[in-house]
């Protein structure tokens, strides 16, 4: 079993909607990391956190440690969304390094 | 606003071939890493450093070397390279391991 999974792996929406990406892990963290990555591009961090809640724009992301699960929302999804989504989490256990350990991704297609 | 470059975007290598990923960022980012990906699975730790003159092994070390001679760079060297380790390598750094990540914007290499 991985130690972060994430769900779903694909999720197609249309314009408009409200979407959620879920994130459980089982190892304890630091802090866990959402990312995305465009096709054929590279990944640009969205959001680090370690407890609560954080917004920027129309994404928001949660984390409730004591379950150990995060999530992403999206709302007013726009088809520019359209990429992967990558939860990763900063355990701790690893020394100084609180390496990260990425789930596989959720691939979201937003269609107009 | 460089933040993390990386060099080659795509690259072919024939079967025992050697070749160097370059990586240098410019935030003084203590923390640099290597990633691998490959299709339908989270991104793997090659190597890692948390310092100029430190080097430490990831998850998926065999066939690759490092050195970090200067805070901003972090080479990753193929010795004679393998279809296994085709993949997209990502090199990220951070200020500390709990800090957010910048990612550049991956090596596509392939081993034929």
């Amino acid at each position: 079993k991985n130690e972060v999974e994430q769900s779903p792996q694909n999720l197609t929406a249309q314009e408009g909607e409200f979407i959620t990406i879920n994130c459980s892990y089982s190892v304890g963290i630091s802090a866990l990391h959402w990312l995305q990555q465009h096709p054929g591009g590279g990944i640009v961090s969205l959001f680090m956190l370690s407890s609560g809640k954080k917004k920027h724009g129309r994404l928001i992301a949660t984390i409730n440690i004591q379950e150990k699960h995060s999530s992403l929302h999206i709302t007013a999804s726009h088809p520019r969304d359209s990429a992967v989504y990558i939860c990763a989490v900063a355990s701790w256990g690893g020394g100084a390094t609180n390496k990260l350990i990425f789930g596989t991704g959720t691939l979201l297609a937003v269609q107009p | 606003n460089a933040g993390v470059t990386q060099t080659p975007k795509f690259r072919i290598l024939k079967i025992g071939q050697s070749m160097t990923l370059q990586c240098t960022q410019d935030m003084n980012h203590n923390y640099m890493y290597w990633y691998r990906q490959d299709p339908g699975m989270g991104l793997k730790l090659i190597y890692y450093s948390v310092g100029a003159g430190i080097t430490d092994k990831g998850e998926v070390p065999n066939g690759y070397n490092v050195s970090r001679s200067t805070t901003e760079d972090f080479p990753l060297r193929l010795e004679l390279a393998a279809p296994s380790q085709t993949s997209v390598y990502f090199c990220a750094s951070s200020y500390q391991g709990n800090t957010e990540a910048f990612f550049g914007q991956g090596t596509r290499l392939t081993v034929v």
